[in-house]
């Protein structure tokens, strides 16, 4: 199983703000199948990259995904209200498909 | 836009079995091309792949949980379900549904992501 580790846990950052997320794979990850997603508080989440850089229908360009093999990053260049929330990657190569820990943006 | 919705049960005995029954709406569960999926997230914690469907009924389920597993589609109602059986309170999660486009087959598995959620359904395992 691909164990995906996101850091840091917790972003504390202020609104217009330069967001890095990281999330480290325990193996490569086969094609660079990964994905991100933002979870606000009491939804299901929203796709926001797919193939480690390629953005979702309707997701705005301060969004981008980065990386390849085992190392992926997610940054969010201009932080909106609506970004503070919790992100998950995805891998999606290898069965069982596995989801990380999670990051918390939280307004500073 | 396609919507997804979960619905069943919100308390569940232990050592019975969770039932969960996803509607969709906006387009056709039989067009092709998606899987159908359920994932569930425990509280406070991250998310678990349990398992998805296509409209032939192919299935691929997470090893983890596969002895426990039945998901099945119905075309004609649109909708996709759930069975979970012999739950005990590690089961305890909101469970969504979602659909994944078909991406590419990977040493016999279907790859996908998911471009479509439900807005949750919590399931609580308790007597």
């Amino acid at each position: 199983e691909v164990v995906l580790t996101q850091s840091p846990g917790t972003l504390s950052l202020s609104p217009g703000e330069r967001a890095t997320l990281s999330c480290r794979a325990s193996q490569s990850v086969t094609s660079n199948y990964l994905a991100w997603y933002r979870q606000k508080p009491g939804q299901g989440p929203r796709l926001l990259i797919y193939g480690a850089s390629s953005r979702a229908t309707g997701i705005p360009d301060r969004f981008s995904g980065s990386g390849s093999g085992t190392d992926f990053t997610l940054t969010i260049s201009r932080l909106e209200p609506e970004d503070f929330a919790v992100y998950y990657c995805q891998q999606y190569g290898s069965s069982p498909l596995t989801f990380g820990g999670g990051t918390k943006v939280e307004i500073k | 836009q396609v919507q997804l919705q979960e619905s069943g049960p919100g308390l569940v005995k232990p050592s019975q079995t969770l039932s969960l029954t996803c509607s969709v709406s906006g387009g056709s569960i039989s067009s092709g091309g998606h899987y159908w999926s359920w994932i569930r997230q425990h509280p406070g914690k991250g998310l678990e792949w349990i398992g998805y469907i296509y409209y032939t009924g192919t299935t691929y389920y997470n090893p983890s949980l596969k002895s426990r597993l039945t998901i099945s589609i119905d075309t004609s109602k649109n909708q996709f379900s759930l069975k979970l059986r012999s739950v005990t309170a590690a089961d305890t999660a909101v469970y969504y549904c979602a659909r994944a486009p078909f991406e590419a087959m990977v040493q016999g598995l279907v790859v996908a992501y998911f471009n479509s959620w439900g807005q949750g359904s919590l399931v609580t395992v308790s007597s």
